[in-house]
């Protein structure tokens, strides 16, 4: 298994719900990444995960909250989201995070807030 | 502002001939450049990498070439292939980062048949 697969695919939420963003791969990688992608823009990090320990949060804002139960896991729990959060967010994992050969990504969870 | 440019937004090329996608960066603490090619629904893929310490890396049809005093990469596709038309993103990784890549805006590049 070389994929990282996130669900759902799409989404779409009112701004007094919470819902979660799943993401998961089975390659034995133990750092895991989630990025955001507006339209017409490149991918930020948000959030790095190494070794089911966050590592880097970028500033982001309390209403999104991200866990990683285990190795092979790592969600992103959505809370009081504002339309402006609506974008494609991206998972990635790597083998750890000092790998310079790239990384493997997920095809996304297209959020839109409404 | 953007540490790592992509000036060119498109880029139209035929089949069979040479696509020269470009990337300028800012910050010459990059030690790591990666190029990731993306289709409309899927996440990003790994194409090619290379260090900062050297200038050439070559894999099958795809090289990237970096020019460090410029501050300029470039990744050439030779021939090119209806296949490989795609968004292409350069990134680059912060020494010390520990994972942080900085992506750039994106080219699309069409590849007429």
């Amino acid at each position: 298994d070389t994929e990282v697969t996130q669900t759902p695919k799409h989404l779409v939420m009112g701004m007094t719900n919470k819902k979660s963003l799943k993401c998961e791969q089975h390659m034995g990688h133990r750092a895991m990444y989630w990025y955001k992608q507006k339209a017409k823009k490149p991918p930020e990090l948000m959030f790095v995960y190494s070794y089911e320990k966050l590592s880097i949060n970028e500033s982001v804002p309390s209403r999104f909250s991200p866990e990683c139960p285990n190795s092979s896991l790592l969600n992103l729990h959505l809370h009081a989201l504002q339309p402006e959060d609506s974008a494609l967010y991206l998972c990635a994992s790597s083998q750890d995070m000092t790998v310079n050969y790239g990384y493997t990504f997920g095809s996304g969870t297209r959020l839109t807030v409404v | 502002d953007q540490q790592v440019k992509q000036n060119s937004p498109s880029l139209s090329v035929q089949e069979g001939r040479i696509s020269i996608l470009n990337c300028d960066y800012t910050n010459s603490m990059f030690d790591y450049f990666l190029w990731y090619k993306k289709y409309p629904a899927e996440g990003p893929t790994f194409l090619i990498s290379i260090s900062s310490i050297k200038d050439k890396n070559e894999d099958g049809r795809f090289t990237v070439f970096l020019n460090k005093s410029a501050k300029h990469l470039s990744l050439h596709i030779v021939p090119s292939q209806p296949g490989d038309s795609a968004v292409y993103f350069c990134a680059a990784r912060l020494e010390g980062s520990q994972g942080n890549l900085i992506f750039g805006k994106g080219t699309k590049l069409s590849v007429k048949p």
